[in-house]
């Protein structure tokens, strides 16, 4: 199997502060991982692609300086919303990709419920 | 730009009957496309996926088709269960990079007893 693994799974915390959300692939190595966020009703967005060893890649749109993404290790990406506003509020979700041969499937965390207040 | 559409936000179905969830794509550069499972404050569970060099995958009760002409791809799903009840992403993604997905809108499914 692979399970990839979200923590924490809900935060609320005060306007102007930051909040980290750690991603971990628990029973396999995930040299990449991806951040998305959903909003409520709407589709998962993709924010960024995390690569271990190196600098994340962000889509359009998306503020590398307020959305900081750490990929240290293997199995360990981390995402810190900095100077959080009631607008970062959303649904983040990472995932991590496993291949098997020809096969590659993208496995997904449970999800961290944000709430800026 | 919405590159994957999901037209319907909803579908109602009687347990037993087939659900057909429908998807629509723009970009024809995709060549690799999935459908997700999800239930609220979840992360999404992979369900059934299909190479754009094929038009059918079956997986048990679940059938996804590609008709890569009309950029569209379809979801059965039969017999439907009310344990089928969630929210079904369609996804797409480029070189086989299933990593990096594009999703559809959702639409949410229900499944009546």
């Amino acid at each position: 199997g692979a399970v990839v693994s979200q923590h924490p799974s809900w935060v609320i915390c005060k306007s102007g502060t930051s909040v980290k959300i750690e991603c971990r692939s628990l029973d396999f190595q995930a040299t990449t991982m991806f951040w998305y966020r959903q909003f409520p009703k709407q589709s998962l967005m993709l924010m960024a692609t995390s690569n271990e060893g190196s600098k994340a890649t962000y889509e359009q749109g998306v503020e590398k300086d307020k959305f900081l993404i750490n990929h240290a290790s293997l199995t360990l990406s981390t995402l810190t919303v900095t100077s959080a506003h009631p607008e970062d509020s959303s649904f983040y979700i990472c995932s991590a990709s496993k291949s098997w041969g020809k096969r590659t499937e993208a496995f997904f965390g449970q999800g961290t419920r944000l709430t800026v207040v | 730009d919405q590159q994957v559409k999901q037209n319907s936000p909803s579908l109602s179905v009687q347990e037993g009957r087939i659900s057909i969830l429908n998807c629509d794509y723009t970009n024809s550069m995709f060549d690799y496309f999935l459908w997700y499972k999800k239930y609220p404050a979840e992360g999404p569970t992979f369900l059934i996926s299909i190479s754009s060099i094929k038009d059918k995958n079956e997986d048990g009760r679940f059938t996804v088709f590609l008709n890569k002409s009309a950029k569209h791809l379809s979801l059965h799903i039969v017999p439907s269960q009310p344990g089928d009840s969630a929210v079904y992403f369609c996804a797409a993604s480029l070189s086989g990079n299933t990593g990096k997905l594009i999703f559809g809108q959702g639409t949410t499914l229900q499944v009546k007893p």
